[in-house]
């Protein structure tokens, strides 16, 4: 079946940094690919919707210029923390879809901002 | 009232034990997933239907689109079952549908042996 992979799995930064985190798809192209975060024991939350070469629309609440989206290719999004504060640290997890309804969900990245 | 709602939020049951969760939307839709996320946060796509029913090894998933409900059914259930179970759907609207996915709060199942 399609593998949506996320790197880094886990990462641990200071407050103040930014962490870029990647998003995959290891065997088709993905139109669409989306950005959620989870709490403990909470659901997903969608972050933004990202779509190649295009800019990404943000879900209200999420500031566009916290969290930036890039969708350099087909295969490719990544989502970057910038100025990482500890109410950021969060499970961050990415899905990738084609024209299709499935959605290919990666193993997410766990942050941790001391 | 969310728009897709799940029950129950939690389930405990025996090893062996047929163990059914059960979602209920009050939107449009033009499909619905069932995932399951293991305690690491890996999400796995288990079922996406639109009608009917779909049956994967031990785990069958049904939908009543008059109703707007489905359930998710786990036969002779094993510990290694144990996980949180997140039912979601694809809102359908006039003019076309959306990947964007709304997701249930999850059914956390614990499987004893």
């Amino acid at each position: 079946g399609a593998v949506v992979s996320q790197h880094p799995s886990r990462v641990i930064c200071k407050s103040g940094t930014s962490v870029k985190i990647e998003c995959r798809s290891l065997d088709f192209q993905a139109t669409t690919m989306f950005w959620y975060r989870q709490f403990p024991k909470q659901s997903l939350m969608l972050m933004a919707t990202s779509n190649e070469g295009s800019k990404a629309t943000y879900e209200q609440g999420v500031e566009k210029d916290k969290f930036l989206i890039n969708h350099a290719s087909l295969t490719l999004s990544t989502l970057t923390v910038t100025s990482a504060h500890p109410e950021d640290s969060s499970f961050y997890i990415c899905s990738a879809t084609t024209r299709r309804e499935t959605q290919y969900f990666g193993p997410g990245t766990r942050l941790l901002v001391l | 009232k969310n728009e897709v709602e799940q029950s129950p939020q939690n389930l405990t049951a025996q090893e062996g034990e047929f163990i059914t969760i059960n979602c209920s939307y009050s939107v449009g839709i033009s499909a619905l997933h069932w995932l399951q996320q293991h305690p690491g946060g890996g999400i796995v796509s288990l079922f996406m239907l639109s009608s009917g029913k779909k049956k994967h090894g031990r785990l069958i998933a049904t939908i009543n689109i008059q109703e707007k409900h489905s359930s998710l059914h786990i036969t002779a259930s094993h510990p290694r079952d144990s996980a949180v179970y997140i039912c979601a759907v694809n809102h359908s609207f006039y003019g076309g549908a959306t990947n964007k996915l709304i997701f249930g709060t999850g059914t956390l199942l614990a499987v004893q042996p």
